[in-house]
């Protein structure tokens, strides 16, 4: 199995402030990574997909980089609606290990 | 517009049985692989199996090979998840999600998700 490591695992910050949250794989995944938004009682919400493809609909404000085994969500001016728990998963191969979750919380 | 609605959760004993149903519409459904992804009470999110856009290929986590059988008819818009021998953590929020592609490995990620129904296995 691919494991996925997200750092950190909690972060608090401020509306407005620039936001990276980090995704390591044990092995190469080339780009096949994917970063969701969940928040409390809802759905995953799919933000990122191929590592650095913005979802149709999804604010221009996230965006994501990297390849191989190096991976990064980036939300550039957090906005109230952003607080959530981040999630990275990789389609690389199976199972579709996710990460463990960033939860982003208000400071 | 793309729905995903989950049915068939509850309750049952360990050792238990229970038949997860999604039904799809909005989109072709064939063309497109399906996957069911759990989330335990207060936990992350945790892969459990996927499907290829035709049914022909199937892949499961480890944690529930042996036991669970994905499965999907394509006449009739539906994924399913056959669920035996059920554990006390096998309880979570199990969700029907769509993949972007027919294929399940070497895959993009899965654009829309159901709103979860609740599995608890408890006596």
């Amino acid at each position: 199995d691919i494991q996925m490591t997200q750092s950190p695992s909690s972060l608090s910050a401020s509306v407005g402030d620039r936001v990276t949250i980090t995704c390591r794989a044990r092995q190469t995944i080339t780009n096949f990574l994917n970063w969701y938004q969940q928040k409390p009682g809802k759905a995953p919400k799919l933000l990122i997909y191929a590592a650095s493809s913005l979802q149709s609909g999804v604010p221009s404000r996230f965006s994501g980089s990297g390849s191989g085994t190096h991976f990064t969500l980036t939300i550039s001016s957090l906005q109230p609606e952003d607080f959530a728990t981040y999630y990275c998963q990789q389609t690389y191969n199976t199972p579709h290990t996710f990460g463990q979750g960033t939860k982003l919380e208000i400071k | 517009e793309v729905q995903l609605l989950e049915s068939g959760g509850g309750l049952v004993q360990p050792g238990g049985s229970l038949r997860l149903s999604c039904a799809a519409s909005g989109f072709t459904f064939s063309s497109y692989a399906m996957s069911w992804v759990r989330q335990a009470p207060g936990k992350g999110l945790e892969w459990v199996s996927a499907v290829s856009g035709s049914g022909g290929i199937s892949f499961y986590a480890d944690s529930v090979k042996g036991r669970f059988t994905i499965s999907r008819d394509n006449s009739k818009n539906t994924l399913y998840l056959q669920m035996d021998s059920l554990r006390a953590d096998d309880t979570a929020v199990y969700y029907c999600a769509k993949s972007q592609d027919f294929v399940v490995v070497v895959a993009a990620g899965c654009d829309y998700w159901g709103q979860g129904t609740l599995v608890t296995v408890s006596s």
